[in-house]
């Protein structure tokens, strides 16, 4: 069972780049990486997934190291409206059965 | 609006008693997935269901079980209840095993 561990916290200015980490050192073969934001009593939103390299979106960019230990979300030109918790999930998304493992989550306070 | 309906929003029980948590998946998702998110321990993964069956079991107490019915609908029933187990239950879903999860907007249990 993958176990993950984020930053607790970490602060940024409006139009700033934000890189967050997520440390899975325990990650599985077949385990994917997914990134979620989630604001105040609402469900978790998601952001992006990837298995390995590079993944981009509209919105983000997840970058996965060979050993694929850790992961990295980047928010490219922050806004206040970014403030919000961000998750990792490292878990199997195939037929087999497997865990899903959510990390510590990082929370990112945008500022002007 | 996510898609995922779960019910009720709210709920307030007493040590003891026992609980169904309701929730509706996406039209044409066929994986259900809870989750429980508490101050202590984060979003803990509960489990898993693919198309009325179960996939994968994660920290799920003894006193908790859950099901998906043919229209794939899915409760979660919480039973001999402990004040530890107040906390917020989400509800998720996706196409298949292999895609970006839909949260419900979570019920908010809490055991007096």
């Amino acid at each position: 069972l993958a176990k993950t561990t984020q930053p607790v916290s970490m602060d940024s200015y409006e139009g700033q780049e934000v890189n967050i980490t997520c440390s899975h050192n325990n990650i599985a073969t077949n385990d994917y990486i997914t990134w979620y934001q989630q604001f105040p009593s609402q469900g978790p939103r998601f952001i992006i997934q990837g298995y390995k390299t590079k993944v981009t979106n509209e919105v983000a960019s997840l970058f996965i190291p060979a050993d694929r230990k850790s992961s990295t979300l980047s928010l490219p030109r922050v806004s206040l409206s970014d403030t919000a918790v961000y998750y990792c999930l490292v878990g199997l998304n195939t037929g087999t059965a497997s865990k899903l493992t959510f990390g510590t989550g990082t929370r990112l306070q945008v500022t002007l | 609006d996510s898609g995922v309906t779960q019910t009720p929003k709210h709920l307030i029980t007493a040590t003891g008693q026992r609980v169904t948590l309701r929730c509706s998946p996406r039209s044409g998702d066929l994986s259900v997935y809870w989750y429980q998110q508490s101050l202590d321990q984060g979003l803990q993964f509960l489990i898993h269901y693919y198309n009325g069956e179960e996939r994968a079991k994660g920290n799920i107490l003894e006193r908790f079980s859950a099901q998906q019915f043919p229209d794939l609908h899915s409760e979660l029933n919480l039973s001999s209840l402990e004040l530890g187990d107040s906390a917020l239950y989400f509800c998720a879903s996706s196409v298949d095993n292999h895609n970006e999860q839909f949260f419900g907007p979570g019920t908010r249990l809490t055991v007096l």
